[in-house]
């Protein structure tokens, strides 16, 4: 089963408004990243909050950690148009160095109405 | 920099027909990775590589063959298509695992398989 499971699996909300997804994990992690991607298009990396953070920011995303429940949030403020996408959360197990190890969870499909 | 690049973009191949996706990085990355994405799902690691001349197996590597001869290539190779290996795949490159700091990784724009 996925490492990284996203909630909800789609996701519409009105132009202006607040979008917030979630991410549950089973392992302990060194990090956990979320990544958008457009339709058609590859993943384009959005941010990286490590274990011993509890909060992020980066212009009009903020994410959290907790690590006690294995879960992460990414909340997308003031939505646009342009943020229609699918939000992937990717989770780096702890006490691996390899590769194999980044697992990435089945997104969620965000869609912005005008 | 172009950054990550896959070729070709596009393919249509018969079962048994046999095919290479290249991916290019020109940004010095040490790791490279191929992924498959399929509807629904997230991505699934195929193999990786750590470096130039050295290769590893990912989750789902059976039917793939990778070869990283050169450090800026990362070669996947479909020695007989079958149809369950319809997909869209996906080239990425970071700099190494070793710092949290460096494995952001940089994807490719895909490439859409079709085997019938």
């Amino acid at each position: 089963s996925q490492q990284g499971e996203e909630d909800p699996q789609a996701l519409s909300i009105q132009e202006g408004e607040n979008a917030t997804m979630n991410c549950s994990y089973k392992t302990s992690i060194n990090n956990l990243q979320w990544y958008r991607q457009n339709s058609g298009r590859g993943l384009v990396h959005l941010i990286l909050i490590r274990s011993n953070e509890r909060e992020k920011h980066s212009g009009r995303l903020r994410v959290t950690l907790d690590t006690s429940k294995k879960s992460s949030s990414l909340l997308i403020t003031a939505s646009r148009a342009a943020d229609t996408a699918s939000y992937f959360c990717a989770t780096d197990q702890r006490g691996y160095s390899s590769a194999s190890k980044i697992i990435f969870g089945s997104g969620t499909r965000l869609s912005i109405r005008p | 920099n172009a950054g990550v690049t896959q070729t070709p973009k596009f393919r249509v191949l018969k079962t048994g027909q046999s095919m290479t996706l290249l991916c290019a990085q020109d940004m010095n990355h040490e790791y490279m990775y191929w992924y498959r994405q399929d509807p629904g799902m997230g991505l699934r690691l195929i193999h990786y590589s750590v470096g130039e001349g050295t290769t590893a197996k990912g989750e789902v590597p059976d039917g793939y063959n990778v070869s990283r001869l050169k450090k800026q290539n990362f070669l996947l190779g479909l020695e007989s298509a079958a149809p369950s290996q319809t997909s869209v795949y996906f080239c990425a490159s970071s700099y190494s695992m070793g710092n949290p700091a460096d494995n952001t990784q940089y994807f490719g724009p895909g490439t859409r398989l079709t085997v019938l």
